[in-house]
């Protein structure tokens, strides 16, 4: 069965640190792999995809990924966190187009002033 | 905005009752996935739909049903409702075919007391 593991449920960095989510998947096949985030009383909003090609993904907000086959990770990386940032952030996995997402349980990031 | 739009953004209701939440995808879109959100379980799959047929189904109870209209948009049927049945529950469209990123609409929150 599909799965998504989110190492860290609560994460919390300083304003202007480095921020990093951490990101595992099992599978045998390549995926579709996804970063989305929520921000407090609101829905989903895609923060990156990975499909095929590149494996470094930049998103939005400054946000980037890295699919690595070898070690099934896509991990989320910013190198500045800002404020703003602060939210629930969940990985999703997906194996075809038009199927279902699979999602971590999600990582809480607080931002420090 | 993610262009889906779900109604009523909250509902309150008491146990034993029976609430229709309702979807509209994104023009164009003829997929649309049903989610729960709640603390204990996290992000689930309930069902999808594409272009009024049945795709597939998750962890959704058989208290539980849905559907798609003709004109796409869709409705998840709740009953017999529990006090555990309070979450929040997201809708998801996406393109036909291969449509690969999914967009959530801001979500209906429900309460049974």
């Amino acid at each position: 069965a599909q799965s998504v593991t989110q190492l860290g449920s609560h994460v919390s960095v300083s304003e202007g640190a480095l921020v990093l989510l951490r990101c595992n998947y099992s599978s045998s096949v390549p995926p579709y792999l996804f970063w989305y985030v929520q921000y407090p009383n609101q829905g989903l909003q895609l923060l990156l995809k990975y499909t095929t090609g590149a494996t470094l993904v930049k998103g939005i907000n400054g946000f980037e990924a890295e699919f690595k086959k070898s070690e099934t990770s896509f991990h989320l990386t910013k190198p500045s966190a800002h404020m703003s940032d602060a939210a629930e952030y969940f990985c999703a996995v997906r194996y075809s187009g038009n199927t279902p997402l699979v999602f971590g349980k999600g990582t809480r990031l607080s931002v420090i002033a | 905005d993610s262009g889906v739009t779900q109604t009523p953004k909250h509902l309150i209701t008491a146990t034993g009752q029976r609430v229709t939440l309702r979807c509209s995808p994104r023009s164009g879109d003829l997929s649309v996935y049903w989610y729960q959100q709640s603390l204990d379980q996290g992000l689930q799959f309930l069902i999808q739909y594409y272009n009024g047929e049945e795709r597939a189904k998750g962890n959704i109870l058989e208290r539980f049903s849905a559907q798609q209209f003709p004109d796409l948009h869709s409705e998840l049927n709740l009953s017999s409702l529990e006090l555990g049945d309070s979450a929040l529950y997201f809708c998801a469209s996406s393109e036909g075919g291969q449509g690969v990123i999914q967009y959530f609409g801001a979500g209906t929150r429900l309460s049974v007391l």
